[in-house]
């Protein structure tokens, strides 16, 4: 059973442009999290996503910031007209129905420049 | 809202030896989970240890265990036998038990930990 998978690893993006990061979840996981990491910091919750459904978005930016967790295909976050201060490693973590842990990908890196 | 405070910012400690990390939450919840991560260079956040605030006996795994005072809203996590492969940094998270399948975690700003050999 393959892990959470994040992708990509790496993005750098220049002020202005769109930034999509991409989550596929475990195996058999409905639940998707993403947290935001800046330098030097611990995660900070954005998003709670179950299949089709937000259910908890507190955390996420007002403005520029959506995700997704479609039917069918990855968990998307996506970040529009991109500036500075959005670089930071972005992580995903998923769960099944009911249990304690969630398990965490290994993030996306993203540099804007 | 739920917070968790790490109040060392770095530790240190030498191979084979013992080391405490500490970490404080603040919560007026009764029912909980809490959690140690380590995240190692490769950035991976890798679950070391689970406290669920019910139980009163302290969770322990392997070389790794807790010192869960509810009252006192403290959680901290001993190392020891200290090994290179420890050194990383770790977090401390709180997660409410609230939502139903929810996996909403808050975390502390973590404590990079330095093994010298």
């Amino acid at each position: 059973n393959a892990g959470v998978m994040q992708n990509p690893r790496h993005l750098v993006r220049r002020r202005g442009q769109e930034a999509r990061l991409r989550c596929s979840p475990m195996k058999g996981h409905s639940h998707v999290y993403w947290y935001r990491q800046l330098p030097e910091e611990g995660l900070k919750f954005m998003v709670y996503l179950q299949k089709e459904n937000i259910i908890d978005e507190s955390g996420m930016p007002k403005e520029r910031f959506s995700a997704e967790f479609p039917k069918e295909g990855p968990s998307i976050l996506r970040i529009q007209q991109v500036v500075r201060g959005d670089s930071a490693a972005y992580f995903c973590a998923s769960s099944p129905w009911g249990k304690t842990e969630a398990f965490f990908g290994q993030g996306t890196r993203l540099t804007v420049v | 809202a739920q917070t968790v405070t790490q109040s060392q910012p770095e530790m240190s400690v030498q191979e084979a030896e013992t080391v405490t990390l500490s970490c404080t939450y603040d919560t007026s919840e009764s029912d909980y989970y809490l959690f140690w991560y380590k995240q190692p260079p490769s950035r991976q956040m890798i679950l070391v240890i689970r406290q669920e605030a019910y139980k009163q006996q302290n969770a322990t795994e392997n070389r790794f265990s807790v010192n869960f005072q509810k009252a006192a809203k403290s959680f901290s996590l001993k190392i020891s036998d200290s090994q290179l492969g420890d050194a990383a940094m770790y977090f401390c998270a709180y997660r409410s038990d609230g939502i139903q399948g929810a996996q909403k975690l808050v975390f502390g700003q973590g404590t990079r930990l330095t093994i010298n050999p």
